[in-house]
């Protein structure tokens, strides 16, 4: 199974919004609404952000929203905080009696 | 709270077998699938294995099939991975993680990481 891609890199100022996509196939994020979102903060495991593509769980910032088209999932963070500064991950099912695929990761910069 | 602790990581020289354990609390282990999952360092996150609730099904990324397994002792509530014929390129930090619920390879608790380090 090969990663999902996403962009090496994004940059915002504070306040802006950004989006990070997360490009698969139909194996994976356009066949199932199973594509989860994760920020890792240096040092730190990975903290779920968003699940079921679009879903927040309980007290994580409403700024952060999730989508999918196709193949391609999306997160889209508004007003961009120095706090978010992190490193991005998605993760998609991709069926029964196999592994999930993460994509390789983007690292947030805020300016 | 729920709460997962890894412990068992350490320098070891290749071709030898090292074994991590992850200790659950705050939740009954046996209503979760659970997974292991690794990060190199400097790099992205890797799925290593995955487990049924009851133990009875399991499996594996292509890169440690056959040399690494994944068990549970839910009386124990305690994850375990067995990872044997170590390579430099096992090298990460190994986390414990939680299944959110769905059996869909989603994590809502991640462990602290152990760090593995593969090296003569």
């Amino acid at each position: 199974q090969s990663a999902l891609t996403q962009p090496a890199s994004v940059s915002g100022s504070p306040g802006q919004s950004i989006t990070i996509s997360c490009t698969g196939t139909s194996s994976d994020i356009g066949g199932y609404n199973y594509v989860s979102w994760y920020q890792q903060q240096p040092g730190k495991a990975p903290k779920l952000i968003i699940y079921d593509v679009s879903d927040r769980p309980s007290g994580v910032s409403n700024r952060f929203s999730g989508s999918k088209s196709g193949n391609t999932a999306s997160l889209t963070i508004s007003g961009l905080q120095t706090e978010d500064e992190a490193d991005y991950y998605c993760s998609s099912y991709t069926g029964s009696g196999t592994l999930g695929v993460f994509g390789g990761g983007t690292k947030l910069t805020v300016l | 709270q729920v709460h997962l602790v890894e412990s068992g990581g350490g320098v070891v020289q290749p071709g030898r077998s090292l074994r991590l354990s992850c200790a659950a609390s705050g939740f009954p282990l046996s209503s979760y699938v659970m997974y292991w999952v690794r990060q190199a360092p400097g790099e992205g996150l890797e799925w290593v294995a995955v487990i049924s609730r009851d133990g009875g099904d399991e499996y594996y990324g292509g890169s440690v099939k056959g040399r690494f397994t994944i068990s549970r002792d839910n009386s124990k509530d305690t994850l375990y991975l067995q990872m044997t014929s170590l390579r430099a390129d096992d090298t990460a930090v190994y986390y414990c993680a939680r299944d959110l619920g769905t059996s869909s390879f989603q994590i809502d608790c991640w462990g602290q990481g152990t760090l593995v380090t593969v090296s003569s």
